[in-house]
């Protein structure tokens, strides 16, 4: 399967921990990557890999995953991590395609 | 300082064709792979296909093979995205995006700013 299905939306208190998560076939064999995305900007790739996190990205954000399910978990949620997240993976049809999640719209309240 | 610089707004009418750009700089542009990602109005990130620049191979979503063809210039660090024939669905955001694959590829660490091409009558 190429697919990756994301919650289409969630929403955290100011301070707390929400987890984005991302579900796909392909998560059992390859690791998802996170971009983050705000209004009118590109993404910006916040963890990759097993947990990795790009220079720049605070600490708050970590990346897990467990069976067919990617997680992006922000502890200690800001006002300006208000955005839209998408995750995404290599497929597993053989073909080395890329894949891209449908998108969490994240809202800090 | 790694950048991928994009071409500017395009505002074309259907049928006409039309070519994009994302120029490279502050990397060795033929070690990475540069990928095209659209954006339709209000959706999410779509992924096109891509481009090794070292051999000029591509490969592509089967959502959009066919319809677009991914070309790069290593003379001149820049990597276009080309449409034959535009339609009215074709109205996004694009952007390119960079990724080393060296046996498996890593996520996309850069990305260009973003081309808007509207196709209206």
């Amino acid at each position: 399967s190429s697919e990756l299905t994301q919650d289409p939306a969630v929403s955290v208190a100011l301070g707390q921990t929400v987890r984005i998560t991302c579900q796909g076939d392909s998560l059992r064999s390859y690791y998802a990557s996170w971009y983050q995305q705000k209004p009118g900007q590109a993404p910006v790739l916040v963890i990759h890999g097993k947990n990795n996190r790009p220079s720049g990205i605070p600490d708050r954000f970590s990346g897990s995953s467990s069976g067919n399910t990617a997680s992006l978990t922000i502890t200690g949620a800001q006002a300006e991590d208000e955005a839209d997240y998408y995750c995404n993976s290599r497929d597993n049809s053989g073909n080395h395609l890329v894949v891209f999640g449908g998108g969490t719209k994240l809202t800090v309240l | 300082e790694v950048q991928l610089v994009q071409s500017g707004v395009e505002v074309k009418k259907p049928g006409e064709s039309l070519r994009i750009s994302c120029k490279g700089s502050g990397y060795s542009f033929t070690t990475y792979w540069i990928s095209w990602v659209r954006q339709m109005p209000g959706k999410g990130l779509e992924w096109m296909g891509r481009i090794d620049p070292t051999d000029s191979y591509t490969n592509y979503s089967p959502s959009f093979q066919g319809h677009v063809i991914i070309s790069t210039d290593t003379s001149i660090n820049t990597a276009y995205l080309h449409w034959s024939s535009l339609q009215a669905s074709d109205t996004a955001i694009y952007y390119c995006a960079r990724q080393y694959c060296g046996g498996d590829c890593s996520p996309f660490d850069y990305w260009g700013q973003g081309t808007l091409v509207t196709v209206s009558s």
